[in-house]
């Protein structure tokens, strides 16, 4: 069956624009996770939507929002973009929310760079 | 948020075994220790979990301290293809929902 796939693989943008990333999850799946990753920080949790409800959410500005579609599929948006949010962001899907011994997949990420 | 703690990095010869430790010496009982990967230029992947007993897999092994308070996670024979970070978590119960924490990794490297 069909991983997590995102759209767009790559994007530029300039400071100040906003832009909007999206996420497919597999089939079936109810959840998806949004993370940032850069060289400097890591991999950092953004938030998390479940059945079209925000479960969880990280330590990030308000400029970082998203949401789910009644199919699972997510999208997040990050407004007055700085350049400090050039990374790569990962979308992962999973069946539950909470649920300790599940399996979150990965997509192949987005790379965001802000000129 | 529970915390883990990894070497930076380490170097294996194809073919050997390599085995990847991991603290977290503040674990809590319900909570599940959880390896992830990710090879260069991908989304990370899930490699094994376990609770309290050592857990295998087609891809890993995965040895828990009877304390809990540690882990190593051992790919018997090591391939060009495990090179990667490898990343120890731990899942927290239900109030976490699916939040994953990761900490800076393992990066392996693995020669021919």
């Amino acid at each position: 069956k069909a991983g997590v796939t995102q759209t767009p693989r790559y994007l530029i943008k300039t400071r100040g624009q906003q832009v909007t990333l999206s996420c497919s999850p597999i089939s079936g799946h109810r959840s998806v996770s949004w993370y940032q990753q850069t060289p400097g920080q890591g991999l950092q949790f953004l938030f998390e939507y479940f059945s079209e409800t925000q479960r969880n959410k990280g330590n990030f500005p308000g400029r970082f929002s998203g949401r789910q579609f009644s199919n699972s599929r997510s999208e997040m948006n990050v407004s007055t973009l700085e350049l400090g949010d050039s990374a790569l962001y990962l979308c992962a899907s999973s069946w539950a929310s909470g649920v300790s011994t599940d399996t979150q997949y990965f997509g192949p990420g987005t790379r965001l760079t802000v000129l | 948020d529970a915390k883990t703690t990894q070497p930076n990095s380490m170097e294996s010869n194809e073919e050997e075994p390599v085995h990847l430790p991991c603290n977290h010496s503040t674990i809590s009982g319900t909570d599940y220790i959880h390896w992830y990967r990710q090879l260069p230029s991908q989304g990370p992947e899930y490699v094994i979990h376990g609770l309290t007993s050592n857990v295998n897999n087609r891809m890993a092994s995965l040895a828990i301290a009877e304390d809990r308070k540690s882990s190593t996670l051992i790919l018997h024979r090591a391939t060009l293809r495990d090179a990667a970070v490898y990343y120890c978590i731990l899942r927290e119960g239900k109030a976490a929902g699916n939040k994953l924490t990761f900490g800076g990794g393992t990066r392996v490297l693995v020669k021919p």
